[in-house]
Parts: C-alpha cells; structure tokens; sequence
C-alpha cells in the first residue's frame, strides 16, 4: 500500500515566488496534519484538516500561508510570496481519526534564495 | 518557547551497547508523550509512546521511561545496533490521545559498528 505521497520532494525558488506544496493522503484516512521542520524549532504543527474541513490552524506563521484540502485525496500548501526564512522541510501526516497514529510522507525540502 | 526539549543534538554510540535518549519539558498539563524516528529522506515514524499513568513502557529493543516530578522522559535502546542510526523525535501533548504534539529538535543518534 502506498504510504503519504507529497510532491515535489525538493523545491528551490527564489524570494518573492509562489511555492505549492502537494499532498495525498493514505487512502481511508480523514485526518491530514501539515507539519515544518526546522533545526531551532523541530517539528510543528502548521495545520489539520478533519474530513476535508480546517480545523485547527493556530500553526499557520503568517498570512503568506495557506492550506486547502479540495477533497479526501488531495491537499496543497502554498507560499506566497516566499521569503528565505521559510526554507525548511515541510511534512504532510494523515490518520484514521484525529486520535489515531499519524503516518508521515517523506517530506518537500523547500529552500528560498 | 520550547515546551518540549533535546539538549542533545547528537549521540554516537558503539554497537552492542545502550543508547539513552533524553527528553525535557516544561508544561505540566503533558500527559502522553511518543518518540518518533526518521531515517534520512524518509519522514518520522511511530516508535513508543508512554501514558503519564505509567514510569515505563517496553517493546522489544525500546523501553521509555517517564519522570513526572522531574518533566523527564529518556528512550533507552537496548542493544543499539547501526539500523537504529536516525534521528528520534521527542512529542508531548495535553490530552490523551489528541492529535496535537508538541516536537522537540531531534536528536541524531549514530550507532557504530
């Protein structure tokens, strides 16, 4: 079975570009977590997603990022515009429930010059 | 503010032996915490998790151990062989079973044969 899909696995852009992030999740699950991952900060929470609908998105920095999950199969982050200190590795995790172990895609490197 | 702590960015370790990880945190309310792994280029999965209920939890290799009185938490790896070189997540949350962790930095944990 095909784990979490996120594409592209690395992105190089320059400042001030839009950046999109994409995500499909472990087929059945109705929960989606977007998550960054940073030296000084580690792993956080940006945004979940429950049955397609955002419900928690105290994570999200700035208003530069968005999130939207159209339906059960896919969802997108985007950047706009990009700044140099959003380079990071962004992860997508799906669960059955929100209560439920939460499995990890292999995560977009995203650097901005 | 890290509510969840590694201070230790790095740990090698001769094959053979224990592998002691260790963990910080700071807020009182925590009362389930997990360890993730993440191999390179791959995301984190599920290790151990452990319920405040609890000072140990065991499977296999894995034990961890839970300090309350000393917001302490270690993962011991018993014997440490070099599949086990990754980095380990520390997370802490405030109810059981929800789906907001709070990550730690990781550590890196070599294991040489």
């Amino acid at each position: 079975d095909a784990g979490v899909i996120q594409s592209p696995r690395h992105e190089v852009t320059e400042m001030g570009q839009e950046v999109t992030l994409r995500c499909k999740p472990i087929s059945g699950h109705n929960s989606l977590f977007w998550y960054r991952q940073t030296m000084m900060r580690g792993l956080e929470l940006l945004i979940y997603f429950n049955n397609n609908v955002p419900i928690d998105d105290s994570g999200m920095p700035e208003d530069r990022f968005s999130a939207k999950m159209p339906n059960a199969s896919f969802s997108t982050l985007k950047i706009q515009p990009s700044e140099p200190r959003d380079s990071a590795v962004y992860f997508c995790a799906s669960s059955l429930g929100a209560k439920d172990e939460q499995f990890f895609g292999p995560g977009t490197r995203l650097t901005v010059l | 503010d890290q509510q969840v702590k590694q201070n230790s960015p790095s740990l090698s370790v001769q094959e053979g032996r224990i592998s002691i990880l260790n963990c910080d945190y700071t807020n009182s309310m925590f009362d389930y915490f997990l360890w993730y792994k993440k191999y390179p280029a791959e995301g984190p999965t599920f290790l151990i998790s452990i319920s405040s209920i609890k000072d140990k939890n065991e499977d296999g290799r894995f034990t961890v151990f839970l300090n309350k009185s000393a917001k302490h938490l270690s993962l011991h790896i018993v014997p440490s062989q070099p599949g086990d070189s990754a980095v380990y997540f520390c997370a802490a949350s405030a109810a059981s079973g929800t789906y907001k962790y709070i990550f730690g930095t990781g550590t890196r944990l070599k294991v040489l044969a």
